[in-house]
């Protein structure tokens, strides 16, 4: 069975400060998703990562998908209040469901 | 560009009446499509997922059922809700392009049983 851990499960800091929330798993992927969810709305996509090592930034926000292709990161630079919400990885493979991880809930307070 | 409606958004229910949600994907064909459930402040379970018309797989035996009447339409129905099919449903489509294969969401829908 593939599973996917997220950490920390909550996380709550100033308007301004750094952060990184992590995705890991045992299993490989072929591709890796972030999403943004807001209270009451579906998840956003955020991000599509597929090789190993990749690293993608979309503005303050900067993921890396794993050598192995088995965790992934978040980091945001300089966090606002609008960056709140829950942070959602899913993987993937082809021809399989996709594996989602529980979700780390941030609060950035102004 | 490709877009996923689903209605209504917010429902009140009673104990023991049925159920239907609807989710409608435009501006694409054939795409795989899946119902998952979200308890409050949790990550997604899902529930039904289809690769073509009248094509439902069952991720998790309960009394809801799932239907793919039209190419680009997906239906999650219940005859009798219980209290414990409170929660927040979304809908999904996916998109494979070589090896990254992603999901895109609906707006959700968020059911409330009494």
């Amino acid at each position: 069975t593939q599973l996917l851990e997220q950490s920390p499960q909550f996380l709550s800091i100033q308007e301004g400060e750094n952060l990184t929330v992590y995705c890991n798993s045992s299993s490989v992927f072929s591709s890796l998703q972030w999403y943004r969810q807001e209270p009451g709305e579906g998840p956003v996509l955020l991000v599509t990562v597929v090789t190993g090592g990749e690293v993608k930034k979309l503005k303050r926000l900067t993921f890396q998908f794993g050598d192995a292709r088995k965790d992934s990161s978040l980091h945001i630079t300089a966090a606002q209040p609008g960056d709140t919400g829950l942070y959602l990885c899913a993987g993937g493979n082809y021809g399989q469901n996709f594996v989602f991880g529980p979700g780390t809930r941030l609060s950035v307070l102004p | 560009s490709q877009t996923i409606h689903q209605w209504p958004a917010t429902l009140v229910q009673p104990v023991g009446s049925p159920l239907s949600l609807e989710c409608t994907v435009e501006g694409t064909s054939n795409p795989n499509l899946y119902w998952y459930r979200q308890a409050a402040g949790r990550g997604l379970q899902l529930l039904f997922y289809s690769v073509g018309i009248g094509q439902i797989s069952s991720e998790v035996p309960q009394n809801l059922s799932a239907s793919r009447p039209q190419d680009r339409q997906f239906i999650l129905s219940s005859k009798k809700l219980l209290l414990s099919d409170s929660g927040f449903y979304l809908c999904a489509w996916s998109w494979t392009s070589g090896s990254a294969v992603t999901q895109y969401f609906g707006p959700g829908t968020r059911l409330l049983v009494l």
